[in-house]
């Protein structure tokens, strides 16, 4: 079946640091690729997404490319805020599923240190 | 627009009773998706509701039972509350297809004791 793997936290930076979240997937044919943030106490915010290979997506700085020959999918952030603290999740949509479903990888929490 | 509305947010149940809990998708979504969360499991999928039809089912218990409404407004149930079932359950609305993304509510948060 489908399955997404995240680099296991926390990821502790200082302000200003780059930052990279790193995500594998497994799935048959083109799934869409997804990151959510989680802020403590709320539900998921969708952060950026990707539906086919070689797209981009990106927003509030945070950008991610969908690499269909490594089936990543990598979060990256030039330089990262205190307010950017919260924990990223991965995640896939696959065409094969009769419905929307959505596959998470485990979650990585970010600490950013001022 | 109004979000994804969660009710109630936080619920205390003893272990062997019922609950019921209730989500609002985003006015003009017709799928309705439900997710529990755990610190040991993660995100873990458990049904989709589509047009009122459930369109996919993930890996849980028959304890375990939704449905959606004719305004879209889906609920979801579960029996004989364990104490493995204390979670944060959020649920997730979109337009129809999955690649357009999905709006998740800020969930309820079950406490079995």
């Amino acid at each position: 079946g489908d399955s997404v793997t995240q680099m296991e936290g926390p990821v502790t930076l200082s302000e200003e640091a780059f930052l990279t979240i790193n995500c594998t997937y497994t799935a048959t044919g083109y799934p869409s690729l997804f990151w959510y943030v989680q802020y403590p106490g709320e539900g998921l915010q969708l952060l950026l997404k990707a539906t086919k290979a070689d797209d981009k997506g990106s927003n509030k700085g945070f950008e991610a490319t969908y690499r269909k020959e490594t089936t990543s999918f990598h979060l990256e952030k030039g330089s990262v805020q205190v307010s950017d603290s919260a924990v990223y999740f991965c995640a896939l949509s696959s065409p094969n599923n009769a419905g929307n479903m959505l596959t998470f990888g485990g979650g990585t929490r970010l600490m950013v240190k001022p | 627009k109004a979000g994804v509305t969660q009710t109630p947010r936080y619920l205390i149940k003893t272990r062997g009773q019922q609950v019921t809990l209730s989500c609002s998708p985003i006015s003009g979504h017709r799928s309705v998706s439900w997710y529990q969360q755990t610190p040991g499991q993660g995100l873990q999928f458990l049904f989709e509701y589509f047009s009122e039809t459930q369109r996919n089912k993930g890996n849980f218990p028959g304890r375990f039972s939704g449905r959606q409404f004719s305004n879209s407004r889906s609920e979801m149930n579960v029996s004989t509350l364990e104490l493995g079932d204390s979670a944060l359950y959020l649920c997730a609305s979109s337009q129809g297809v999955g690649e357009s993304g999905y709006t998740f509510g800020s969930g309820t948060r079950l406490t079995v004791v």
